[in-house]
């Protein structure tokens, strides 16, 4: 079984500032893993995936992600945040093996862009 | 991206009755459904997973006779709770995944449908 770890609850920012949320993981095979956005009172919102190929991985609204397998990391980074992005970031792990394909999600990182 | 619709968006009952979300992929197929259910500031828990045409398949501790699963086409599962109770209230979210299935083929979360039961 496999595991997510979202190490801030919450990451308080302002705004044009660089932003990084943490994101571990942990099982015993490969994994995919992806991070969501979710902005009040909606559903979850792709931002970025990474399944194969190059560790740097880019997204939506300016966003990156690189994966780490010797860390288990894949923590999310965005140069210069606006206040639009204030929401709740997912971070999430898939099993290559198995073939069911549903995700494991964190428990999320409030992201709150200050003025 | 592929569109995830649910209704209602947000809905309040009484203690005791029934409820019926509805959640539906509008411009693919989807042979299996997902149904989440957040509680505030914490993760989505997954309920069940739904297959088209088949009984939907729980999650450990998920009461099948309280959440009743049907996903009678390729566009549409329905998420009833029966005989709904203060502790139900929540936000519960469908996602879907498209026809050829893998993992090229993303799932796609709808809206969300927040309950609230008094």
């Amino acid at each position: 079984a496999q595991s997510v770890t979202q190490l801030d609850s919450q990451v308080p920012v302002f705004e044009e500032a660089p932003v990084e949320l943490r994101c571990n993981y942990s099982s015993s095979v490969s994994v995919y893993l992806f991070w969501y956005v979710q902005y009040p009172n909606q559903g979850l919102q792709l931002l970025l995936k990474y399944l194969s190929g190059s560790t740097l991985v880019k997204g939506i609204n300016g966003f990156e992600a690189e994966f780490n397998k010797s860390q288990t990391s894949f923590h999310l980074r965005k140069p210069s945040v606006h206040i639009s992005d204030t929401a709740e970031y997912f971070c999430a792990v898939i099993s290559a093996s198995g073939g069911s394909y549903i995700p494991t999600f964190g428990r999320g990182t409030s992201l709150i862009v200050h003025p | 991206g592929a569109v995830v619709s649910q209704h209602p968006s947000w809905v309040i009952c009484k203690s005791g009755t029934s409820v019926k979300i509805e959640c539906r992929s509008l411009d693919f197929q989807a042979t299996t459904m997902f149904w989440y259910r957040q509680f505030p500031k914490q993760s989505l828990m997954l309920m069940a997973t739904s297959n088209e045409g088949s009984k939907a398949t729980y999650e450990q501790g998920v009461e099948k006779d309280k959440f009743l699963i049907n996903h009678a086409s390729l566009t549409l599962s329905t998420l009833t709770v029966t005989s709904a109770h203060p502790e139900d209230s929540s936000f519960y979210i469908c996602s879907a995944r498209d026809l050829a299935g893998g993992l090229n083929n993303e799932q796609f979360f709808g809206p969300g449908t927040r309950l609230t039961v008094l």
